[in-house]
């Protein structure tokens, strides 16, 4: 099936830093890719997502580009605040037997220091 | 509130115990998913059910019993748990149909086995 890889963390930066979080996608077709948030002691909440080649999502100062090419969909934000010091999964729908499944990367955690 | 409701919260049971982990979700979706998140692991899915059918069981110990008897309700039936298996225990809901719809999380249990 499909699935997604995304970098390891935990990713430590200084308020104010640039934000990249690297992802890439294995699909037979082209699935649309989301960015999920886990903030502590909470489910996923969807963050953004792009549908096809090329789409860019964002939210909350978050963008992220779908590249067909390159077969990514890395996170980057410009300013990081403490506040979002949270777990990142990158995700695809993958298409199994008619029906399409969520498919999560294994997170990244983002620790954001004053 | 993101539309599924988890409960209990938290929970500390024997390892002789039995108990279930409740899951409801009010947006219309066809399918609900398990997931069982450990600290320092990928995020796992263990059981998938699509119109009240289960379709996926990821090799998940028969001392994890799935039960859905509407599409709107899961649970998770635990009996004869080992310490190992204390983790948070996520909900999810979707709609299978359309590649473009994300998952709705519950905010989880957190399940300790003593």
């Amino acid at each position: 099936g499909d699935s997604v890889t995304q970098m390891e963390g935990p990713v430590t930066l200084s308020e104010e830093a640039f934000l990249t979080i690297n992802c890439t996608y294995t699909a037979t077709g082209y699935p649309s890719l989301f960015w999920y948030v886990q903030y502590p002691g909470e489910g996923l909440q969807l963050l953004l997502k792009a549908t096809k080649a090329d789409d860019k999502g964002s939210n909350k100062g978050f963008e992220a580009t779908y590249r067909k090419e390159t077969t990514s969909f890395h996170l980057e934000k410009g300013s990081v605040q403490v506040s979002d010091s949270a777990v990142y999964f990158c995700a695809l729908s993958d298409k199994r037997g008619g029906s399409y499944i969520p498919t999560f990367g294994r997170g990244t955690s983002l620790i954001v220091h004053p | 509130e993101t539309g599924v409701t988890q409960t209990p919260r938290h929970l500390v049971m024997g390892m002789t115990n039995k108990k279930s982990l409740k899951c409801e979700q009010h947006l219309g979706h066809n399918a609900m998913y398990w997931y069982k998140q450990s600290a320092k692991k990928p995020l796992e899915l263990m059981f998938v059910y699509n119109f009240k059918e289960q379709t996926e069981n990821n090799s998940v110990p028969s001392r994890f019993s799935p039960e859905c008897p509407n599409s709107s309700h899961l649970f998770l039936h635990l009996h004869t748990l080992q310490p190992e298996d204390s983790a948070l225990y996520l909900c999810a809901s979707s709609h299978t149909g359309s590649a473009n719809t994300e998952a709705f999380f519950g905010q989880g249990t957190r399940l300790t086995v003593v």
